[in-house]
């Protein structure tokens, strides 16, 4: 079936560190990818984005690459601050054989801790 | 546009009794998702809507719980009878149909069941 895995966390970190969750998917077709973050006590914001292989989202510092060949998805930041400290979720959209789209499914999240 | 709109924000409710949740999407959007999201489970997709047309309710635990989109601006997810096991945290998202589309969350309803 269609599924994203995520690693496991909580994540802690110091500020200025390097970071990477990784994400793998399975999905029927060609889906697009995404990265969303939760801050606590609020919805799901989008992060960055990507809808065919080896395109690179990115934004805010993180970035990741949507690879086809080994179907992950990893989110990287070169230096994390305090403020980054959140849920991240890896998301895929699959479409259907018209292109449309349709089913929206999450990972299960990754806690990152960021201390100072 | 005001964002994606849920009410209540938190619900105290005794097991038995009905409940339901309230979703205003974003104008415009063409789809309408509901998701729960617990400790244990994550974010768990539960039903979704395209053009008011529910497209795949596979998700929905128990018969339980339904879900009505009876307009473009409006959707209900209704527990009845509620358990203790459904206590959660219920978001509804809205989003166009595009392959590059954003979903807008709400601000999720904090559910506790006791």
């Amino acid at each position: 079936g269609n599924s994203v895995t995520q690693m496991e966390g909580p994540v802690t970190l110091s500020e200025e560190a390097f970071l990477t969750i990784n994400c793998t998917y399975t999905a029927t077709g060609y889906p697009s990818l995404f990265w969303y973050v939760q801050y606590p006590g609020e919805g799901l914001q989008l992060l960055l984005k990507a809808t065919k292989a080896d395109d690179k989202g990115s934004n805010k510092g993180f970035e990741a690459t949507y690879r086809k060949e080994t179907t992950s998805f990893h989110l990287e930041k070169g230096s994390v601050q305090v403020s980054d400290s959140a849920v991240y979720f890896c998301a895929l959209l699959l479409r259907d054989g018209s292109g449309n789209t349709g089913k929206l499914i999450f990972g299960q999240g990754t806690t990152l801790q960021v201390k100072p | 546009d005001a964002g994606v709109i849920q009410s209540p924000r938190h619900e105290v409710t005794e097991m038995g009794q009905e409940v339901t949740l309230r979703c205003k999407p974003i104008s415009g959007h063409d789809y309408l998702f509901w998701y729960r999201q617990t400790m244990m489970r994550g974010l768990e997709l539960l039903i979704y809507f395209n053009n008011n047309v529910p497209i795949d309710d596979s998700g929905m635990p128990e018969d339980r719980f339904s879900a009505k989109m009876p307009n473009a601006s409006f959707s209900t997810l209704k527990i009845q009878p509620s358990e203790p096991r459904d206590s959660a945290v219920y978001f509804c998202a809205s989003s166009f149909a595009r392959v590059d589309a954003e979903a807008f969350f709400g601000q999720g309803t904090r559910l506790t069941v006791v």
